[in-house]
């Protein structure tokens, strides 16, 4: 069974503090690990598609990371606009191709930045 | 393009009571989940289709949740009869039919059992 690890659960910056969040995963095959952003009272809103070891992809402020075990969002100096709850989650290889969709998510990084 | 439209967007009932959600997905958007968001954990997936058909149900109750998706298009997902531990955000989402695509995730219906 796919197992998605986030941490810390919350994060509190100074506006313009650089920080990075991380996500630790296991899963049998990876297909793609997804990483969002999740207002209060709103659904998550997508931002990166990462796939393979190495893989870098960048946002604004913000890039994502990955290696075998792990991934990484990097927030560089964060405005308060930057604060929401940010996702991990993978896509595991599944025998019923369809199934592959399914996505496991983490518990979530709460991300504060103060002026 | 218009995104996931879900319905209602809040719902408080008391326990042992009956409700449903319903959602309308991307259009063109063959697969669908729901999901549900336990306040301050991440979305758990508890059901999967493609078209009408269903992929994964492994983490439906279903002495008490169902779900359909007719003609493989809008979908609804019932409790009956709800419990206190029901208390969440029911999210849909809906992704194009290929692997490693995106998922598109509609406001969320917050359900409050009391």
């Amino acid at each position: 069974e796919d197992q998605v690890t986030q941490s810390p659960e919350a994060l509190r910056l100074q506006e313009g503090e650089s920080s990075s969040l991380n996500c630790s995963y296991t899963v049998s095959g990876l297909r793609g690990l997804f990483w969002y952003r999740q207002d209060p009272g709103k659904g998550p809103e997508f931002l990166f598609t990462l796939y393979s070891a190495g893989e870098e992809k960048e946002k604004e402020r913000l890039k994502a990371t990955l290696t075998k075990k792990e991934s990484f969002l990097h927030i560089t100096a964060p405005k308060p606009e930057d604060s929401a709850t940010y996702l991990c989650a993978v896509q595991g290889i599944r025998e019923i191709k369809a199934a592959g969709n399914k996505l496991t998510f983490g518990g979530g990084t709460r991300v504060l930045v103060k002026p | 393009e218009a995104g996931v439209a879900q319905s209602p967007r809040y719902k408080i009932i008391e326990k042992r009571q009956s409700v449903a959600f319903w959602c309308n997905p991307i259009s063109g958007h063959a697969t669908l989940y729901w999901y549900q968001q336990i306040l301050g954990q991440g979305p758990k997936l508890l059901i999967q289709f493609q078209n009408n058909g269903v992929v994964d149900d492994s983490q439906l109750p279903k002495d008490r949740f169902s779900a359909e998706r007719l003609k493989g298009v809008d979908s609804t997902l019932k409790i009956q009869p709800a419990k206190l531990e029901d208390s969440a955000v029911y999210l849909c989402a809906s992704s194009y039919a290929n692997l490693n695509t995106e998922a598109f995730f509609g406001q969320g219906t917050r359900l409050t059992v009391v």
